[in-house]
């Protein structure tokens, strides 16, 4: 069974300039997460999706930050423009749970994002 | 607001010790916490807890959560140098899990 995928692996660009992160969760899980770590800090939770809606978006920075999933199947991150700040891991992460938690959380390898 | 913390930062231990990882929480709503291991990029399920004073155990690694003191520890018993990287605290309300920013563990041959 494939595990949760990330693309691109790495990327590096410039102030000012667009990337698009992309994540292809498990088959099957209908949960869906971004999380991002910045340099020196822990990982921390940006947002949930369920299928194709937008549960808890609490942790998206600011208005730069678009996430989408349509279908209800992979999910990408726009960041639009990028900031030096936003440097970091960005790791997607899926789980099968239908309960009132969110279980056991499957990880991706993480798109690691390099502003200059 | 709601925060983890692990302890300690890092750790360097010779094979065949064993260590105690610790993660205490403070967590509105507190449902589960989870640890990971991570060794160089994605990091992988060791445990989730969800009830107080039951061990679970898989091989060598051992945890278990203390809900009323808010603290989980991880054993790792007869430590291997596989073992070493860095170990991940979760504490989750519903679908949202708070990080701590991890336990680094080197075991030395």
């Amino acid at each position: 069974e494939a595990g949760v995928t990330q693309f691109p692996s790495h990327s590096v660009i410039e102030k000012g300039q667009t990337v698009t992160l992309r994540c292809d969760p498990i088959s099957g899980h209908d949960n869906l997460y971004w999380y991002r770590r910045v340099m020196g800090k822990e990982i921390k939770f940006l947002l949930h999706f369920v299928k194709e809606s937008k549960q808890d978006e609490s942790g998206m920075p600011n208005n730069r930050f678009l996430a989408e999933r349509t279908g209800g199947t992979y999910s990408t991150l726009k960041v639009q423009p990028a900031e030096l700040e936003d440097s970091g891991v960005y790791f997607c992460a899926s789980s099968l749970a239908t309960g009132p938690w969110a279980g056991e959380l499957f990880f991706g390898e993480g798109s690691r994002l390099t502003v200059l | 607001e709601d925060k983890v913390v692990q302890s300690p930062l890092s750790l360097v231990v010779h094979e065949g010790d064993t260590v105690t990882l610790n993660c205490s929480y403070e967590v509105t709503n507190f449902r589960s916490l989870l640890w990971y291991k991570q060794e160089k990029k994605a990091p992988t399920f060791l445990f989730m807890l969800t009830s107080s004073g039951i061990e679970k155990k898989s091989g060598r690694l051992s945890s278990i959560l203390d809900k009323k003191e808010l603290f989980s520890i991880l054993n790792i018993t007869a430590t291997q140098t596989g073992d070493s990287a860095v170990y991940l605290c979760a504490a989750g309300r519903t679908y949202k899990y708070i990080f701590g920013t991890g336990t680094r563990l080197k075991v030395l041959a």
